[in-house]
This record gives structure tokens, sequence and C-alpha cells, in this order.
């Protein structure tokens, strides 16, 4: 089955720095990659998704990169503010929408220092 | 819109005893729908896919006879820890499936 590396685990930047996550994916039959950010004790919420004919996407101060050759994409965030200090999870899926169920990667917990 | 609800959002329940976690959609329907089990500050892991009106799909290593999930209608599917045991002790989220995965915001089962 599929299987998710994401690093680092923890991520500390100053406020209105970037930061910069990044995932493995394992499966090459994957075709789809969100983000999610998830609160403390709230649910996860998607933020930004690619989908593997596209190598690049933006939205606003985030973006996602994938490298379909290399098995692994990337969440950027530039100009950080302090409410996106949260958990952030990758994830894969053979089908848009995450329709066949999603593997996660074991989450970054990213720290906005003001 | 695409709102989806737990109940309970929290229980604490005896060894050996059996509880049933709802898991609705409430402004759509959803053919489909998926439970995960969240352990402290770790990963969600896929335990298993709810279809409607057909048998779940559950992902290796996951006891189907322990996790017994039911989706009788497109807005609710259920899933029911029998026979609970401490180390069953975890967060549960369900999410429903319309053009993306929407989550619930998770049941906190605690097995005394």
């Amino acid at each position: 089955g599929e299987n998710v590396e994401q690093h680092p685990s923890t991520l500390s930047v100053q406020e209105g720095d970037s930061a910069v996550i990044k995932c493995t994916y394992s499966d090459s039959a994957s075709n789809y990659f969100p983000w999610y950010k998830q609160e403390l004790g709230k649910r996860p919420q998607l933020i930004i998704d690619i989908r593997s004919n596209v190598g690049e996407k933006k939205d606003q101060r985030i973006a996602v990169t994938l490298n379909k050759t290399a098995k692994h994409f990337s969440l950027h965030i530039t100009e950080t503010q302090p409410e996106d200090s949260a958990v952030y999870f990758c994830a894969a899926s053979w089908t848009g929408g995450g329709a066949d169920g999603l593997t996660f990667g074991k989450g970054t917990h990213l720290i906005i220092q003001p | 819109g695409a709102v989806v609800s737990q109940h309970p959002s929290w229980v604490i329940c005896k060894s050996g005893t059996s509880v049933k976690i709802e898991c609705r959609s409430l402004d759509f329907q959803a053919t489909t729908m998926f439970w995960y089990r969240q352990f402290p500050k770790q990963s969600l892991m896929l335990m298993a896919t709810s279809n409607e009106g057909s048998k779940a799909t559950y992902e290796q290593g996951v006891e189907k006879d322990k996790f017994l999930i039911n989706h009788a209608s497109l807005t609710l599917s259920t899933l029911t820890v029998t026979s609970a045991h401490p180390e069953d002790s975890s967060f549960y989220i369900c999410s429903a499936l319309l053009n993306e995965q929407f989550f619930g915001p998770g049941t906190r089962l605690t097995v005394l």
C-alpha cells in the first residue's frame, strides 16, 4: 500500500518568513495530493490540493509543488502569520478528492514565532 | 455548506462494553464515508471505507468484527466499537465524500 513520509515533524519560523513542508510517497499510482491544517482540538481542514497532471498550484500565500518523477510534493507558506500555527498533514490518494481513502503523513507542527 | 457532524464528541466506557459513534453529513448526501483513527499528536490512519447500502471495506490490520460499520442512509454512517478495551482508546474521526473529503469534529473514546 501507499506510504507517505513527511518532514520536518516540527518547524519553527519567525512571523513573516516562509515555511516549507515536504512529503514523499511510495505508490506511483497516486494522483491526488491534498494538504490539511488541523488546529488543536479541531477537525482537519483542506487548505490546498494538487492533482498529478499539474506541477504547481497557488492560492494566495499558500502553494504546493509536485514532482511526480521523484514522488515528492511540498507545501509552501509565505509571509507567515500567527494564525498559521497548527499541525499540517499531507496525504495521497489514487483518485481525485480522495474518493478511495487518504494515506496521511505523520504531520508537521508549525510554530510561528512573533 | 458541506458540514459533517459526529456524536458523541466524547465518551467514556467500561472495558467490555460496546460504543456507537455516529457520523452525519448535514447538508449533502454522501454515498461514501470514511473512518479514521488518530492517536495523540499523531497522524490519521484510515480504518475503513463505508459505502451506503453495502459492506464496509476495511484496511489491513483493522478487525471488522471489532469495528462494526453501518452506512444505512446517504447521510449517516455509524461505527460501533464492540467489547472495547483500553487499547481502543483513541480519537475517531469520520469524513464524508463530496468533491473532497469533509471531516467531522471527531469523537474522543476513553475505555477504562
